[in-house]
């Protein structure tokens, strides 16, 4: 049981470039969130999919596109990359507002 | 938001008892008591999390005071693999709030 898979690991990009990140979960769960994380401090919340076929936005959410592409795949996209950017980002699922959330690994983004 | 009080930091022996206090004395009448760890370089790790009433799982117990205004993580046998940074989240929506939680250090 994988639990939650982010790829890539690591990526670095210049300024200007564009990236989609992305995140597959195989417990079923309904809900589905990307936040982000920047040295030494706690994450926070980009986007969020409640259930398939919904997105909101989170506490810091510009700069940044999602996309719910089924109930298992949650991607992020950074269409142009800005050094404010860089940063750990952690995909997250969870069957429901009474649950706990399932955390992936990361992705180390820096953007140069 | 509910606003949490940690301990910066605590330090423990391998094999006994720790017990993580927190304090959220504006936590809604909805919002889940939800604790989380994260290791260095490691995606948050769930640990465990309650509403009311006391909860306990094969990681720790949660200890959740009658008024909810606070709650106390209990793991029963600290191990090396315990240290981590420890952060207690009060939410009932889709946002978990991540404050500076507590670096808990276990010593052999």
């Amino acid at each position: 049981n994988a639990g939650v898979t982010q790829t890539p690991k690591f990526q670095v990009l210049k300024t200007g470039q564009s990236m989609t990140l992305q995140c597959a979960q195989d417990m079923n769960h309904n809900s589905m969130y990307w936040y982000r994380q920047d040295p030494g401090m706690g994450l926070r919340l980009i986007y969020y999919s409640a259930s398939e076929g919904t997105t909101d936005k989170g506490e810091v959410p510009n700069g940044y596109n999602v996309s719910r592409l089924n109930k298992r795949e949650f991607s992020l996209r950074l269409e142009s990359a800005a050094p404010s950017q860089t940063s750990v980002y952690f995909c997250a699922s969870r069957q429901g507002l009474d649950y706990g959330y399932t955390f992936g690994s990361g992705t180390r983004l820096t953007v140069v | 938001d509910a606003k949490t009080t940690q301990p910066n930091s605590m330090e423990s022996n391998e094999e006994e008892p720790v017990h993580l206090p927190c304090n959220h004395s504006t936590i809604s009448g909805t919002d889940y008591i939800h604790w989380y760890r994260q290791l260095p370089s490691q995606g948050p790790e769930y640990v465990i999390h309650g509403l009311t009433s006391n909860v306990n799982n094969r990681m720790a117990s949660l200890a959740i005071a009658e008024d909810r205004k606070s709650s106390t993580l209990i793991l029963h046998r600290a191990t090396l693999r315990d240290a981590a940074v420890y952060y207690c989240i009060p939410a009932a929506g889709n946002m978990l709030t991540f404050g500076g939680g507590t670096r808990l250090m276990v010593k052999p």
